[in-house]
């Protein structure tokens, strides 16, 4: 079962601009977790937002958590070519299991 | 620093054959996963361990086993390959039980059954 649902699909800016993705969900959820993959690579965990936690920040990354609409951001500020990759959301609905959604294809242009 | 390695970067295998897949962490962690990633699908729980010797299943644990023998290892097995295995595999650890931890991901194995 697919928790999580990214949006958009992909998302090309140019290096500078802010980069904003979006995830939904279904269920109610213990916390809320944002990774990074690097072509053909492993994830990185990015960052983590718990059920009771309205916005989170971690460098230029900004997470907000919106639990009435089910709902999360993810914001990367001045985007640099670096940060090219996917994006994934991962929801813990208070199990022992993440589920992630199908990721955001971020391509960042110099 | 956290670490958790897989056997193969790339491994080619024929159907029917029988398909080893190790992870190993050297984080101490309780916890032990396995991922298929798969375009348009995300990553999808085959089976995952919270202890030695204990394993639950994910969502697509059709065709695939895995064992725990010890705390560092987890390994995946495919008992009969078939083409529709042809996938990126995943392994990832975690610290305690539940989500409420980040999960350490190894490099993946992309696996291509013939």
């Amino acid at each position: 079962s697919q928790q999580g649902e990214e949006d958009p699909q992909a998302l090309s800016i140019q290096e500078g601009e802010n980069a904003t993705m979006n995830c939904s969900y279904k269920t109610s959820i213990n916390n809320l977790q944002w990774y990074r993959q690097n072509s053909g690579r492993g994830l990185v965990h990015l960052i983590l937002i718990r059920s009771n936690e309205r916005e989170k920040h971690s460098g230029r990354l900004r997470v907000t958590l919106d639990t009435s609409k089910k709902s999360s951001s993810l914001l990367i500020t001045a985007s640099r070519a670096a940060d090219t990759a996917s994006y994934f959301c991962a929801t813990d609905a208070w199990g022992n299991k993440l589920v992630f959604g199908a990721g955001t294809i971020l391509r960042v242009k110099s | 620093d956290v670490k958790v390695t897989q056997s193969s970067r790339y491994l080619v295998k024929r159907t029917g054959e029988k398909v080893f897949l190790e992870c190993v962490q050297d984080m101490d962690h309780e916890n032990m996963f396995w991922y298929r990633q798969d375009p348009g699908l995300g990553l999808r729980l085959i089976y995952f361990s919270y202890d030695v010797k204990m394993k639950e299943k994910g969502d697509i644990p059709e065709g695939y086993s895995v064992s725990r023998e010890k705390k560092e290892r987890f390994s995946l097995i495919l008992e009969s390959a078939s083409t529709n295995q042809t996938s990126m595999y995943l392994c990832a650890s975690s610290l305690n039980a539940g989500g409420s931890y980040e999960q350490y991901f190894g490099p993946g194995t992309r696996l291509t059954v013939t």
